[in-house]
C-alpha cells in the first residue's frame, strides 16, 4: 500500500530564513498531494495543495514542489516566522477517499 | 462561518468502556473523515462517511463504528476500550463529492484511556 515518509523529524532555522520541508511518497498513482500543519493541542490546519498535473504552486510565504519521477514533495517557507513553529505533515491521496499522512517534521524556529 | 466542530474536548474512560465522539461538519460539507493521531504520528484513516454511508474504512478492527447524520453530522463509537485507543481522534470535513480532496480538520477530542 501507498506509504508516505519525511526525511528529518526535526527541522531548526534561523527567523528570517527561509524553510524546506521534504516528502517522500511510494504510490505513483497518487495524484493529490497536501500540507498541513500542526500546532500543540490543535487539529491539522490546511496550508496548500497540489495536484498531480502541476509541478509548482505557491500561495502566501509558501511554495509546494512536486517531482513525480523521483516520488518527492517539499514545502518552502519563505523568510519564517516565529509563528510558523509547528509540526508539518504531507499527505497523499490515490483518488480514494483517505489521505495518507506522513509522520510529521517539527518545525523549530530560532529567534 | 463555523470551522469543523468536535465534542468533547477531552475524554478519560477505563479499559472495556465504550465511547461516542461528535462532530459537525463545516457549511456546506456534505463528507467526514474520522482520524486516529497517536502521540508523536501522523493521523491515520478510520473511515469515511457520505449520504450517511460509510463509503471507505480504514485498518481498524470493528469495535470502531460510527454513524452520520442527515444534517451531515457525524458520530464515531469506541467499543471495548484498550489501553491502545489512546489517542487524539480527528473529524475532517470535505465539499460534496470531493472526498478526500479539500479536507479541513476539527481541533480533536482527547481520548485518555487507563
Amino acid at each position: 500500500g501507498e506509504s508516505v515518509g519525511l526525511h528529518l523529524p526535526t527541522l531548526s532555522v534561523q527567523e528570517g530564513d527561509n524553510s524546506i520541508i521534504n516528502c517522500a511518497y511510494s504510490n505513483s498513482a497518487s495524484d493529490y498531494f497536501i500540507w498541513y500543519k500542526q500546532e500543540s493541542g490543535k487539529g491539522p490546519q490546511f496550508i496548500i495543495d497540489i495536484r498531480s498535473n502541476m509541478d509548482k504552486r505557491q500561495g502566501q510565504r509558501v511554495t509546494v514542489l512536486l517531482n513525480k519521477t523521483v516520488k518527492h514533495l517539499s514545502l518552502q517557507i519563505a523568510a519564517t516566522q516565529p509563528g510558523d513553529s509547528a509540526v508539518y505533515f504531507c499527505a497523499v491521496t490515490d483518488s480514494s477517499y483517505k489521505l495518507i499522512f506522513g509522520s510529521g517534521t517539527r518545525l523549530l524556529v530560532r529567534p | 462561518d463555523a470551522g469543523v466542530t468536535q465534542s468533547p474536548t477531552h475524554l478519560i474512560k477505563t479499559r472495556g468502556q465504550q465511547v461516542t465522539l461528535r462532530c459537525s461538519p463545516k457549511s456546506g460539507h456534505d463528507t467526514v473523515s474520522w482520524y486516529q493521531q497517536a502521540l508523536g504520528q501522523g493521523p491515520q484513516f478510520i473511515f469515511q462517511y457520505y449520504e450517511e454511508e460509510e463509503r471507505q474504512r480504514g485498518n481498524f478492527p470493528d469495535r470502531f463504528s460510527g454513524h452520520q447524520f442527515p444534517n451531515y453530522s457525524s458520530e464515531l463509537n469506541v467499543n471495548a476500550l484498550l489501553l491502545g485507543d489512546s489517542a487524539l481522534y480527528l473529524c475532517a470535513s470535505s465539499f460534496p463529492g470531493q472526498g478526500a480532496y479539500e479536507q479541513f480538520f476539527g481541533p480533536g477530542t482527547r481520548l485518555t484511556v487507563l
